[in-house]
């Protein structure tokens, strides 16, 4: 069965220096895996995903990812933090099955210090 | 413009109302979904429907019940059964594939 574990619940950086959000996963299949971010009361905007392509994925507004197998990682970080990056990230995995079930992180907030 | 809707974004129910959530989408996707999220915790998935007129449960269906009558119309209703409804509401929907987009969610409360 397919489960994802975020690292950390909560993340503090000062602006302008990196962001490292943490995930392990754990599957039975070659997985699809995503970051998502949401702001306070807004739904959910996706990042990037890995669908078995480039281990390094590259997302939006400069996040990237990297798919480690042999670490069952899935990290995603940012060479600068901005201000307006400060919200909950989820990291999911889904099931290859037919239903295309997605498995959620319990989360990670972002707090971006001026 | 192309998206997902859902409407309206805060929504308050009475004790032993039925309410229904509505989430409309233009993106000609084939299946979409219902999730639930609390304070603090990831979304847990209510119902899901990869085509018209057919649905499944989720993780945590009881209580809700759904339709699917058109491609673009996914409606949630939240019954007199579910006893701790309180909640924010997000639907998404998918093409082919395993890509989720999300609507900008209802947030539901009991009075």
């Amino acid at each position: 069965a397919q489960s994802v574990t975020q690292l950390d619940s909560h993340v503090s950086v000062s602006e302008g220096t990196p962001v490292l959000l943490r995930c392990n996963y754990s599957s039975s299949y070659s997985p699809s895996l995503f970051w998502y971010v949401q702001h306070p009361n807004k739904g959910l905007q996706l990042l990037l995903k890995y669908t078995s392509a480039a281990t390094l994925v590259k997302g939006i507004n400069g996040f990237e990812a990297e798919f480690k197998k042999s670490e069952t990682s899935f990290h995603l970080t940012k060479p600068s933090a901005h201000m307006s990056d400060a919200a909950e990230y989820f990291c999911v995995v889904s099931d290859r099955g037919w239903s295309y079930k997605l498995i959620f992180g319990s989360g990670t907030r972002l707090l971006v210090r001026p | 413009d192309g998206g997902i809707t859902q409407s309206p974004k805060y929504l308050f129910r009475k004790e032993g109302q039925n309410v229904t959530l509505s989430c409309e989408q233009n993106l000609n996707h084939d299946a979409m979904y219902w999730y639930r999220q609390d304070p603090g915790q990831g979304l847990r998935l209510i119902y899901y429907s990869q085509i018209v007129n057919d649905f499944q449960k989720g993780d945590i269906a009881e209580g809700y019940s759904v339709s699917r009558e058109k491609k673009e119309s996914f409606p949630l209703t939240v019954t007199s059964a579910q006893k701790n409804p309180t909640a924010f509401y997000l639907c998404a929907s998918s093409p082919q594939g395993n890509t989720q987009y999300f609507g900008p969610g209802t947030r539901l409360t009991v009075l």
